[in-house]
């Protein structure tokens, strides 16, 4: 089955840049979609198929996607952006979420 | 407006069936290109996909727990119903429903508040 690994944590100060990767088999490939989640709350998409940003992301949001990682960027990082954060595509009739990036704000 | 709202026992025994409800509003469920997906979060872990149902009534599920799963639709009255059997404790947490927008490359656009569900020994 199709697999995707993201490292456990990032840690960033605000104002700067945290990059979130995603790896698997040929995932340059693919759609990739990266979704946000905060304790108690649902899911939220912030980039979709690569690199689109949903109406009401901040511009600060940006993805990238190439051979066997996938990246999502967030520029000038605030408190706000402090949350888990998954990658996530479509494989073989399965859809598949990666395993998750804690991002926290120093 | 697109809402989804899942509802379901708060609570399960070991072995027992888990039967959880997910209405929908705002888009209709024969529509091609609008599909349901059910979502899982264990406390304290990733996310995990459990099935999917699409606008053509095929279905798809999580392999590994393909043989407990069942998706269902009854598009008259918008909702999208999971049933997960032999329930056993690791399967406590919040499940989630979703809608997935093939239109824009099968992503999870609009997603429930999710529901706590917890199984007991």
């Amino acid at each position: 089955s199709y697999e995707l690994s993201q490292p456990l944590s990032v840690s960033v100060a605000p104002g700067q840049t945290a990059r979130i990767n995603c790896g698997g088999y040929n995932i340059g490939r693919k759609n990739v979609h990266w979704y946000q989640k905060k304790p108690g709350q649902a899911p939220v998409v912030v980039i979709y198929r690569v690199d689109n940003r949903p109406s009401g992301i901040p511009e600060r949001f940006s993805g990238s996607n190439s051979g066997n990682t996938a990246t999502l960027t967030i520029n000038k990082v605030q408190a706000g952006d402090e949350a888990d954060y998954y990658c996530q595509v479509w494989d073989t009739s399965t859809y598949v979420f990666g395993t998750g990036t804690t991002v926290t704000v120093l | 407006q697109v809402t989804l709202r899942e509802s379901g026992p708060a609570l399960v025994k070991h072995t027992q069936t888990l039967t959880l409800t997910c209405t929908v509003s705002g888009f209709s469920l024969s529509a091609t290109g609008n599909s349901v997906s059910w979502v899982r979060q264990p406390p304290g872990r990733s996310l995990e996909w459990l099935a999917a149902i699409h606008w053509d009534d095929e279905k798809f599920y999580n392999t590994s727990l393909k043989t407990r799963l069942t998706v269902s639709k009854d598009t008259s009255k918008n909702q999208v119903v999971l049933r997960l059997t032999n329930m056993d404790p690791v399967d406590t947490g919040t499940y989630f429903c979703a809608r997935v927008n093939a239109f824009s490359g099968d992503v999870f656009d609009f997603w429930g508040q999710g529901t706590m569900v917890a199984v007991s020994s």
